[in-house]
């Protein structure tokens, strides 16, 4: 079974800085996505950033970007010029290599932004 | 575009009643996803749907919850009877049909339900 784990339940960063939010996974496969949600008090889930794992480069929008690295089975977000609409859950996920299979979530990592 | 609709946004009932969750997907999307977030567990799946059919319904924690998708535009889950162990924060979700592959899902709001 698909697992996923991200290692830091806090994180906390100054207004304007650069934070990175770890996530690693465990899968047997080879073909299958990786996602970063976003999940502010308002509980809504909100896409962040997405990554094919048959593409090397990595993911860029805007502000977030992610550094996968296939081999180690890691996949980190990073957020540039972090702003404090940023703070929030953010939850790393995979799925299998289709848009109809579950994602498998991991628990997730609670950012707080300093003004 | 409509998002995927979510209804009620809270329910607070007395364990022992019976609860039903709705869920509209957005138009179009074929694959409909329910998930639980709890403290202690975190987001798990408790069923999908691809076009109306349940495919994998492993996540469902016991016989008291049940779901439904009738037609392509609304699925229910209901529990009956309740517990309070069943309160926590109920997602829906939808995606298209996987073209290109890696199609993301889209949320609902999400129902938290209390069971007291």
């Amino acid at each position: 079974a698909q697992t996923v784990t991200q290692s830091q339940p806090e994180m906390s960063v100054q207004e304007a800085e650069t934070v990175t939010l770890s996530c690693t996974y465990d899968t047997s496969e080879s073909d299958y996505y990786l996602f970063w949600y976003k999940q502010p008090p308002s509980r809504q889930m909100i896409l962040v950033i997405r990554q094919e794992a048959y593409k090397q480069q990595n993911a860029t929008e805007n502000r977030f970007s992610v550094n996968f690295q296939k081999a180690a089975k890691s996949f980190s977000l990073k957020i540039s010029d972090s702003q404090l609409g940023d703070a929030a859950m953010y939850f790393c996920a995979y799925s299998l290599n289709s848009g109809n299979t579950p994602l498998v979530f991991g628990k997730g990592t609670r950012l707080s932004v300093i003004a | 575009d409509a998002g995927v609709i979510q209804s009620p946004r809270h329910e607070v009932t007395e364990m022992g009643q019976e609860v039903t969750l709705r869920c509209k997907p957005i138009s179009g999307h074929n694959s409909l996803f329910w998930y639980r977030q709890t403290m202690m567990r975190g987001l798990e799946l408790l069923i999908y749907f691809n076009n109306n059919v349940p495919i994998d319904d492993s996540g469902m924690p016991e016989d008291r919850f049940s779901a439904k998708m009738p037609n392509a535009s609304f699925s229910t889950l209901k529990i009956q009877p309740s517990e309070p162990r069943d309160s926590a924060v109920y997602f829906c979700a939808s995606s298209p049909r996987g073209f290109p592959p890696g199609q993301p899902q889209h949320f609902g709001d999400g129902t938290r339900l209390s069971i007291l």
